[in-house]
């Protein structure tokens, strides 16, 4: 049973312009996503949290978007840049549950010089 | 600082055979989780480790095993392989359990054969 879903396998953008990643939930025990990049032949890197308290946090190009009530979360990263090309997945974690979190299948982003 | 290593980076094991991968977190983290990435289906939680004890663990079979020592460098093992087990083994540490982000490692390429 997937908790965590990321439905585009894959995503094309320009360079400069947004790259928006989605991500939707069941559960609504969850109440911290995680944001995760990944190249090939390394593990994934942290890329940026939101707390079930917030609607939104940013960090340079880089902004998350919670909508609790759609149990849904997005990725925003503006602008684009050919180094973002990686494969992003999103995790979640239910309070009280430790490090146990739940990743999506993710998505693979590229951006096109 | 070193970051999360995992060895050995590639593994090839026959049917039935048992396997044993190993992680020694970042220096001073204490909690160490398992994760097995395979196409298609994300990143899945094996279990967690925090001061020598099991913390969580996911749905896998018993034949999912793993420890932590108390320098907390952690070991996974699986016994009786079979040919599903081929995967990425990921592991990742964190500073605490409950720290809600890991710092993942490279990750072992397990292929069962």
């Amino acid at each position: 049973d997937q908790q965590v879903k990321q439905n585009s396998p894959s995503l094309s953008v320009q360079e400069g312009r947004i790259s928006i990643l989605n991500c939707d939930y069941t559960n609504s025990m969850f109440d911290y996503f995680l944001w995760y990049k990944k190249y090939p032949a390394e593990g994934p890197t942290f890329l940026i949290s939101i707390s079930s308290i917030k609607d939104k946090n940013e960090d340079g190009r880089f902004t998350v978007f919670l909508n609790k009530s759609a149990k849904h979360l997005s990725l925003h990263i503006v602008p684009s840049q050919p180094g973002d090309s990686a494969v992003y997945f999103c995790a979640a974690s239910a309070l009280g549950t430790g490090n146990q979190f739940y990743f999506g299948t993710g998505t693979s982003l590229t951006v096109i010089p | 600082k070193a970051g999360v290593t995992q060895t050995p980076r590639y593994l090839i094991k026959t049917r039935g055979q048992q396997v044993t991968l190993s992680c020694s977190p970042i220096s001073g983290h204490r909690s160490v989780s398992w994760y097995q990435q395979t196409p298609g289906q994300g990143l899945q939680f094996l279990f967690e480790y925090f001061s020598e004890t099991q913390r969580n663990k996911g749905n896998f079979p018993g034949r999912f095993s793993g420890r932590q020592f108390s320098n907390s460098r952690s070991e996974m093992n699986v016994s009786t392989l079979e040919l599903g087990d081929s995967a990425l083994y990921l592991c990742a540490s964190s500073p605490s359990t409950g720290d809600y982000g890991y710092t993942f490692g490279s990750g072992t390429r397990l292929t069962v054969v």
